[in-house]
């Protein structure tokens, strides 16, 4: 299987800061990479496909890069409803796989 | 809009199996594809496999002798069986509209194995 490395694992920021999420693939993954937000009491949301592609409704603030092993999301002027978990998952081979998420809280 | 939503015994008895129904509102199960995925302990995430518009079924081989997925078209349902559980499989479980990118999830509901 394709394994997938977050980092960090945990994030502390606070609102208006720009922060970023790494995502390394064990192998090439083309950019076949999406990106979720988990939000305790709700369903996980997709927020980026194909590395750098923007969901329907996703705010503009966030942002996918990367091609290959390399990704990375980045979310600018961080608002309070940014503050939850991040994970990556790759589509490119079966099974897909997911990284291990990055918890990013209010500092 | 689409919702999904996962049901079933939140404690199941090692060696037993386990089974959860998910529900589906606002889209029919006989387009797409739709499938499980759990979420352990300590956040690692795992694909379990799906079942197609059609009924056809695809399984994370880590899995594949023990999960069988199926489906009721009538109540939109689908369903998860999983057999000869042990703690490791204390997890919780998702319900998804899933085609490599996983479009919609339900909200989860976490499964405890212990006896």
């Amino acid at each position: 299987d394709v394994q997938m490395t977050q980092s960090p694992s945990y994030l502390a920021a606070s609102p208006g800061e720009s922060v970023s999420i790494s995502c390394k693939a064990s192998k090439s993954i083309s950019n076949n990479l999406a990106w979720y937000q988990e939000k305790p009491g709700k369903a996980n949301k997709l927020l980026i496909h194909s590395g750098s592609t923007l969901q329907s409704g996703t705010p503009s603030r966030f942002s996918g890069s990367g091609s290959g092993t390399d990704f990375t999301l980045t979310i600018r002027s961080l608002e309070s409803e940014d503050f939850a978990v991040y994970y990556c998952q790759q589509y490119n081979e079966y099974p897909p796989t997911f990284g291990a998420g990055t918890k990013l809280e209010l500092k | 809009e689409v919702q999904l939503q996962e049901s079933g015994p939140g404690l199941v008895k090692p060696s037993q199996s386990l089974s959860l129904t998910c529900s589906v509102t606002g889209y029919s199960i006989t387009s797409n594809y739709w499938g499980w995925i759990r979420k352990f302990p300590g956040n690692k995430m795992e694909w379990m496999g799906y079942i197609s518009y059609s009924g056809s079924t695809s399984y994370n081989p880590s899995l594949k002798s023990r999960i069988s997925i199926t489906r009721d078209t009538s109540k939109n349902q689908f369903f998860l069986q999983l057999n000869s559980v042990t703690t490791e499989d204390t997890a919780t479980y998702y319900c998804a509209r899933f085609l490599g990118i996983v479009g919609y999830w339900g909200q989860g509901v976490m499964v405890t194995v212990s006896s």
